[in-house]
């Protein structure tokens, strides 16, 4: 089956301005993660979706950053505006419910400069 | 909160010896706990979980891993060190409480010298 598709692959943008990433989890996973990854780092969770509805976005900085996920399948997260610390790599996951295996996709390495 | 802390920002060894690469974890609940292995610009990979079934577990690639309540601790071992296995490695936990979602440690890069 196809993994999870996310683009661009890298994005390189002045702070400020705003971005937004692309991720198309696995078919038929109702279960999507957007995590942040800063160099040196583990992944951090910034906001988790159940089909189209937020199970969680306790981590996810509500003045900047914003996640969709209309019709529960794709999904879209966007920085307005960008900071340089949100340099970082971007990284969609999906599952098939909340409690099986997180399948990750490549990522998007965001430099703001 | 869950979490787990990861020892050793960077582990080296030598080809064919031992790996190990320590986890230990903190849950006020029964905890599922993980091993992703990531490679140079690619997403994270699940080398192998524990569940709340068998404590030894046994994963991809030769690496398996021993859930030790007493201890706290999900350490990651493979007998014999390969050239490919150097790689970023991150330990995490997932409790019911916060919906599965993955906490990940700061991860341990293993390198492997010839």
């Amino acid at each position: 089956e196809a993994g999870v598709a996310q683009s661009p692959r890298y994005k390189i943008i002045e702070k400020r301005q705003s971005v937004a990433f692309w991720c198309n989890p696995i078919s038929g996973h109702a279960t999507l993660y957007w995590y942040q990854q800063i160099l040196g780092q583990g992944p951090k969770l910034l906001i988790q979706f159940q089909n189209n509805g937020v199970v969680d976005d306790s981590q996810l900085p509500k003045d900047r950053f914003s996640a969709e996920r209309l019709k529960g399948v794709d999904s879209t997260l966007k920085i307005q505006p960008a900071k340089l610390e949100d340099s970082a790599v971007y990284l969609c996951a999906s599952s098939r419910t909340t409690n099986t295996e997180a399948f990750f996709g490549q990522g998007t390495r965001l430099t703001v400069v | 909160a869950q979490s787990v802390t990861q020892l050793g920002s960077h582990v080296s060894v030598s080809e064919g010896a031992l790996v190990l690469l320590r986890c230990n974890y903190s849950s006020s609940v029964p905890p599922y706990l993980f091993w992703y292995v990531q490679y140079p610009n690619q997403g994270l990979q699940l080398l192998l979980k524990y569940t709340s079934a068998a404590t030894l577990v046994k994963g991809i690639n030769g690496f398996e891993a021993e859930f030790k309540k007493s201890e706290t601790s999900f350490h990651l071992t493979k007998p014999s060190a390969h050239m490919s296995d150097a790689a970023e490695y991150f330990c995490a936990v997932s409790v019911v409480d916060s919906g599965y979602a993955l906490n990940f440690g700061k991860g341990t890069s293993l390198l492997v010298t010839p």
